[in-house]
């Protein structure tokens, strides 16, 4: 099983909402990531997680929350977002934190209205 | 700001053609990955090439990386219309081996 998995695949919300946006592997991966890809433009990073603790925060609003509940979950809380916010949102995890391929989901795209 | 630059920015060929990206960038480097994303899903990893390797083959990929000029280029050789995507090169720096790092990407289309 070499997957990673995204839910929702679609999400609209309100600038008002809370919502969560869900990602697993089960490859025993020890790093997992979240990207933010807007259309035509590379993916950008937001959150690294190692061995379930937040490595890296590329300077993120709050209004984004990571969250990792085990080694196989990473979540990313949505809380009062913005229109700008609206992106692929992508998952991805790797065997190490500082070498090797990233294996990522399909993504979930966000539409914030 | 991206450590790799990527061009072209966009690449039109004929199936049964080469194509070919290159992809600079910046500061030293432990590896440099391409990456393959069809449009709207997520990224699939084609290939790795560590710096202290010039060429790395995979089924029909060729990939070079060259230290000196901070530059890899990627070769796909006998393209098909499934190779359209947009293909991206990555970086993981040296000093921070945890970050990589996305170019702009190279938009293929190879029509049929």
């Amino acid at each position: 099983d070499t997957e990673v998995t995204q839910t929702p695949k679609h999400l609209v919300m309100g600038m008002t909402n809370k919502k969560s946006l869900k990602c697993e592997q089960h490859m025993g991966h020890r790093a997992m990531y979240w990207y933010k890809q807007k259309a035509k433009k590379p993916p950008e990073l937001m959150f690294v997680y190692s061995y379930e603790k937040l490595s890296i925060n590329e300077s993120v609003p709050s209004r984004f929350s990571p969250e990792c509940p085990n080694s196989s979950l990473l979540n990313l809380h949505l809380h009062a977002l913005q229109p700008e916010d609206s992106a692929l949102y992508l998952c991805a995890s790797s065997q190490a934190l500082t070498t090797g391929e990233l294996f990522f989901g399909e993504g979930s795209r966000l539409t914030v209205l | 700001s991206q450590q790799g630059e990527e061009d072209p920015q966009a690449l039109s060929i004929q199936e049964g053609e080469n194509a070919t990206m290159n992809c600079s960038y910046k500061t030293s480097i432990n590896n440099l990955q391409w990456y393959r994303q069809n449009s709207g899903r997520g990224l699939v990893h084609l290939i790795l090439i560590r710096s202290n390797e010039r060429e790395k083959h995979s089924g029909r990929l060729r990939v070079t990386l060259d230290t000196s000029k901070k530059s890899s280029s990627l070769l796909i050789t006998a393209s098909r219309a499934a190779d359209t995507a947009s293909y991206f090169c990555a970086t993981r720096r040296e000093t921070s081996g945890s970050r990589l790092t996305f170019g702009e990407g190279t938009q293929l289309t190879v029509n049929p």
